[in-house]
Parts: C-alpha cells; sequence; structure tokens
C-alpha cells in the first residue's frame, strides 16, 4: 500500500535500551522528517534529510541519531533510551524542501521508556 | 523566535454550528502559512495552505484567512458534523524550507451530534 508508514506502532522498552524506529515511504520523496510530539510543546523537529546520505539536526536532536543508506527508508535510533524520550514520533516526507508542497505524515510510534 | 499560539486549546461545539479557530504567530515575516487536522492515533493531515500574499483558502467547508500584519490566521469551519471532530494545528514557515516549519499546539475540537 503505498504511503508513508511507520513501525513499530508502539514500543516499550527501559531507560538505557537503543531503540530504532523505522520510516517508510513510497513515493520516492527527497525530504523526510522525524517530530515528537510532547503535550506542552506540540511538534519538535528531530532530524531531517534532503536525500539518501544528507542529514542535518532540527530543534531537538540530543540522544537520537539517523541514517539514509536509501531514499524510502529514515531510521530513527535512540542510542541510549531516556525517560525524557517518552513521546510520540511521526515522521513525514516531502517531494520538495518548500513548504508550497504538502508534508505527509506517517500514523506515529508511541514510545514509552521505563 | 518565532513562536505560534492557538487558543482556545479545546473547544466544543454543536452539530450545525459555524465556528472558527484561532491562530496566531510573533514574527509576521512567514513564508505560508498550513492548517493541519490530526485524528487521534493518527499522524497529522494538511488541510489548507496559505502563501504569504494570498489572503485566504478555501476547501469544501473549510475556509483559512491570512492576516500578516496582525499575525493571525483563522480557519472557519461551516456547518460543523461531528466528522470533523480533531485537533487541528497551524504552521508556520519561515524562509520557505519544511524544516522550518514552527507549529501550534493545536486546537481539539469536539462537535456532539
Amino acid at each position: 500500500d503505498a504511503g508513508i508508514t511507520q513501525s513499530p506502532r508502539y514500543k516499550i522498552t527501559e531507560t538505557g535500551r537503543q531503540v530504532t524506529l523505522m520510516c517508510h515511504q513510497t513515493w520516492s520523496h527527497s525530504y523526510m522528517f522525524w517530530y515528537r510530539q510532547d503535550l506542552g510543546h506540540g511538534l519538535r523537529l528531530i532530524y531531517y534529510s534532503a536525500a539518501a546520505d544528507i542529514t542535518d539536526k532540527g530543534e531537538v536532536p540530543d540522544g537520537y541519531v539517523v541514517s539514509r543508506s536509501k531514499t524510502e527508508n529514515f531510521p530513527l535510533t535512540l542510542e541510549s533510551a531516556t525517560r525524557s524520550q517518552t513521546s510520540v514520533y511521526f515522521c513525514a516526507s516531502s517531494s520538495t524542501r518548500t513548504t508550497n508542497e504538502k508534508l505527509f505524515f506517517g500514523s506515529g510510534t508511541q514510545l514509552s521508556v521505563l | 523566535k518565532q513562536e505560534v499560539t492557538q487558543i482556545p486549546a479545546a473547544l466544543s461545539v454543536p452539530e450545525g454550528e459555524n465556528l472558527v479557530l484561532n491562530c496566531s504567530f510573533t514574527d509576521s515575516a512567514i513564508y505560508n502559512l498550513q492548517w493541519f487536522r490530526q485524528d487521534p492515533g493518527k499522524g497529522l493531515t494538511s488541510l489548507l495552505l496559505i502563501q504569504s500574499s494570498q489572503r485566504e483558502q478555501t476547501s469544501g467547508r473549510l475556509n483559512a484567512s491570512l492576516d500578516k500584519s496582525s499575525g493571525r490566521s483563522t480557519l472557519y469551519i461551516a456547518a460543523s458534523q461531528p466528522g470533523d471532530s480533531a485537533t487541528y494545528l497551524c504552521a508556520v514557515s519561515l524562509r520557505g524550507g519544511s524544516e522550518k516549519l514552527v507549529f501550534g499546539k493545536g486546537t481539539k475540537l469536539t462537535v456532539n451530534p
């Protein structure tokens, strides 16, 4: 099914563990984004990527690592999870950098760090 | 630093009512403004995009207006339906890049049958 998919849908982990959230899009969009959504903060950009092998930091990158070896995939890794990283994570994609093009969001991954 | 505020945080209305959701931003030098809808447990869906040179955009029962000079945008929903129940977020873009989108925290709308 075409679109942008995230996995897993829900994840529970413990502090200190490494966790990888997956994002896959079928449109061959150049730009991909990772956001976290928290009560009281709204959506905040973690990392983004303009193309394969090109990534850059967003507003809240600390504690996260991304890679983009293929255009369609943009995994987000929490190297050593902390409770403050409990959040809902959204992946998004766009065909261009400009916001004249719509941003398409995945359904999110709800992550709980115990 | 650009800040985007949406008031109220929650709104409950009876079905059929026309309603207005508000969005304000602190820096008027925006490139464009978008309104998104978010259903519970889902991602965001783009509803309307208004360029900085435009005053409004319409899609079906939705009409979004933009007043850059006053730093305000409104989303007007006509003849509301229970299916309109969702959280509505606005986001402003600075200098055109999607990585520069600044989101408001949203208004949670409940339309009661």
